[in-house]
Parts: C-alpha cells; sequence; structure tokens
C-alpha cells in the first residue's frame, strides 16, 4: 500500500532557530499533500494544502511566513518552522494524495514529528 | 464552530463491553472517514464510506454512514485492551478540494 515517510520523527530545538520536516511518499506520486499541527490529546488542525509546483493554500490563521511549505516534487514537500518558539511546540503530521479518485479510499499519513523548543 | 462533531470525547470501558462513537454534521459529505491514531504515531485509516445508508464491517467494527451523508457512527463489540486508541472521524465537504475536515475525537480506553 502507498506509504508517507515523515522526518524527523522528533526534534527538538533552542527558541528562535528553524526547524525543517520533510514528507515524502515512498511509492506513489502525491500531487497533493497536507499539513497538519495537533495538541495533545487533541484532534488534527489541517495547517496547509500543499500543490506540486505550486504556492501553499494556508487555512485561517496559520502565518504562511512562519510556517514555510516547499512541494518542490510530486514525492517531497517540506515545513519548515521559521524563528520557533516554544508556542510552535506540538506534533505535525503530513499526509498525500495521488489524485483527487484517491480520496475516498484515505489520505495517507506520516507518522509524524515531535517539535519541542526549548 | 465544529463543522464535525464527534462524541463521546473520552471512554473508559472494560474488556468485553461494546460501544459506540458518533460523528455528526450539519453538513452534507462527499464521504466520511475513520480512523485510529496510537500516541506518537498518525492516523491509520480503518474505513472510508461513501454511499449514504452505506454499513461497512472491519471484525469487530461496524461502521455507517447516514442516509443523508450528515452523519456517521462506529461501532466496536466485545471490546479489546489492543482496541485503545484515538478514535477520529474525518470528511470532506462537496466542493472542498478534498481538503479533510476531522472531529475532535474520541479517546478510548479498555481495560483489561
Amino acid at each position: 500500500g502507498a506509504v508517507v515517510s515523515q522526518h524527523p520523527s522528533w526534534v527538538i530545538c533552542k527558541s528562535g532557530t528553524s526547524v525543517k520536516i520533510e514528507c515524502r511518499s515512498l511509492d506513489f506520486q502525491a500531487t497533493t499533500m497536507f499539513w497538519y499541527r495537533q495538541f495533545p490529546k487533541q484532534s488534527l488542525m489541517l495547517m496547509a494544502t500543499s500543490n506540486e509546483g505550486s504556492k501553499a493554500t494556508y487555512e485561517q490563521g496559520v502565518e504562511k511566513d512562519k510556517f514555510l511549505i516547499n512541494h518542490a516534487s510530486l514525492t517531497l514537500s517540506t515545513l519548515t518552522v521559521t524563528s520557533a518558539h516554544p508556542e510552535d511546540s506540538s506534533f505535525y503530521i503530513c499526509s498525500a494524495s495521488s489524485s483527487s479518485s484517491s480520496f475516498n479510499y484515505g489520505y495517507t499519513f506520516g507518522s509524524g514529528t515531535r517539535l519541542t523548543v526549548v | 464552530t465544529q463543522l464535525l462533531e464527534q462524541s463521546p470525547q473520552f471512554l473508559s470501558i472494560q474488556e468485553g463491553e461494546n460501544l459506540t462513537v458518533y460523528c455528526n454534521s450539519s453538513s452534507v459529505f462527499s464521504s466520511l472517514q475513520w480512523y485510529r491514531q496510537e500516541p506518537g504515531e498518525g492516523p491509520v485509516l480503518l474505513v472510508t464510506v461513501v454511499t449514504g445508508g452505506e454499513v461497512k464491517k472491519l471484525k469487530r467494527l461496524t461502521f455507517q454512514f447516514g442516509d443523508a451523508r450528515k452523519d456517521s457512527s462506529l461501532h466496536i463489540t466485545a471490546a479489546q485492551p489492543g482496541d485503545t486508541g484515538l478514535y477520529l472521524c474525518a470528511g470532506a465537504l462537496e466542493g472542498s478540494n478534498y481538503k479533510l475536515t476531522f472531529g475532535k475525537g474520541t479517546l478510548l480506553t479498555v481495560n483489561p
């Protein structure tokens, strides 16, 4: 089945530094990738939709200059948290779809990245 | 306003009991999905329901999509400790470009 690899699985960084999270589709081409944020024991909140070769679409309230998304190829999307602060600490998850027709079969999610900013 | 109302938020039961989780909305969804998530992991798809009134079974799990495609339920029979986890319903509104909206989740604990 479809596999999405997310890296790193956890990262600790100092306040003010930037962190890059990678999301790769291993056995299919992902035309669309989604980035979510999840707080402990809460649901997933969509941050942005990333389409290959175009600018990401951000949800209301998500700072696009702080959460930089790049989807330069059909198998890789990256999320960069710039000038991270402790309030950015969270669990970040990506998901991918190969095409609209695969939606009814569910999206494949990465295993998540636990970001801790100290 | 939460687009998908999921209930209950927390559920703690004994092994062998049955339970039902509900996912309700005032909006129509083109399809609805149920995921299960373990701590520190991404969600894993359990089922997708597409047709109003559809019922799908996955071993001890039964999923139902409402006739009007506005609600869904997940029923677990004879729950086991291995069923413990966060259960999430998610759907895409018609015309939303397949953007998933998640319910708040149900944290299920099955005690041995």
